[in-house]
């Protein structure tokens, strides 16, 4: 089974400052996926970012960024430029395939506020 | 559309009654979810739909019975709950084969209910 870690319950940022939030996992599996999802407080569940394992690129969207490093089972998330909207929950999420579908397997989350 | 849209958004039901969540996408997906997310903890998977099968079950106790009558609508049924499955339930739907680009789940904003 996989296990998803997420060390940071809460942090806070400056409005226009980066922060970075991690995360580890544990897993047998070669080929997956991971995901950084963002929950604000309108419940819904928001994808901010998506990792191929395979791919040894960073993947980057605007603002965020990640770093994974595959070995070390570590996928961290960089938010540059915070913003008064980017306050929320953040989950880090793993999934492989199988052959009943996929599996979403969810860290316990970080509370991300930023200050004007 | 991105969208999954799940009603009601809000719910409160007796021990006794009996009442459907309802979640609906138009994406063309062919895998859908049920997730169950208590107050700050993560979604935790319940039902898995893959081409309108019931494809994994979580070991949800029976009061909770799930139906996808085609590939753009999925049901839950409730009957003769209790007062802790009151919880946020979020619908989410995805492609369903491995090897499709996007892989990410899209997510409802999810029903609160309440069970009294």
């Amino acid at each position: 089974a996989q296990t998803v870690t997420q060390s940071q319950p809460e942090m806070s940022v400056q409005e226009a400052e980066t922060v970075t939030l991690s995360c580890t996992y544990d897993t047998s599996e070669n080929n997956y996926y991971l995901f950084w999802y963002k929950q604000p407080p309108s419940r819904q569940m928001i994808l901010v970012i998506r990792q191929e394992a395979y791919k040894q690129q960073n993947a980057t969207e605007n603002r965020f960024s990640v770093n994974f490093q595959k070995a070390a089972k570590s996928f961290s998330l960089k938010i540059s430029d915070s913003q008064l909207g980017d306050t929320a929950m953040y989950f880090c999420a793993f999934m492989k395939w199988e052959t009943s579908g996929s599996r979403l397997t969810f860290g316990e989350g970080t509370q991300l506020t930023v200050n004007p | 559309d991105t969208e999954v849209t799940q009603t009601p958004k809000h719910l409160v039901m007796g021990m006794t009654n009996k009442k459907s969540l309802k979640c609906e996408q138009h994406m063309g997906h062919r895998a859908m979810y049920w997730y169950k997310q208590k107050a700050k903890k993560p979604p935790e998977l319940m039902f898995v739909y893959s081409y309108e099968k019931l494809s994994i079950n979580e070991s949800v106790p029976s009061r909770f019975s799930p139906e996808c009558p085609n590939s753009s609508l999925l049901n839950l049924h409730l009957h003769a709950l209790q007062p802790e499955d009151s919880a946020l339930y979020l619908c989410a739907s995805s492609h369903a084969s491995r090897g499709v680009m996007n892989t990410e789940a899209f997510f409802g904003q999810g029903t609160r209910l309440t069970v009294v």
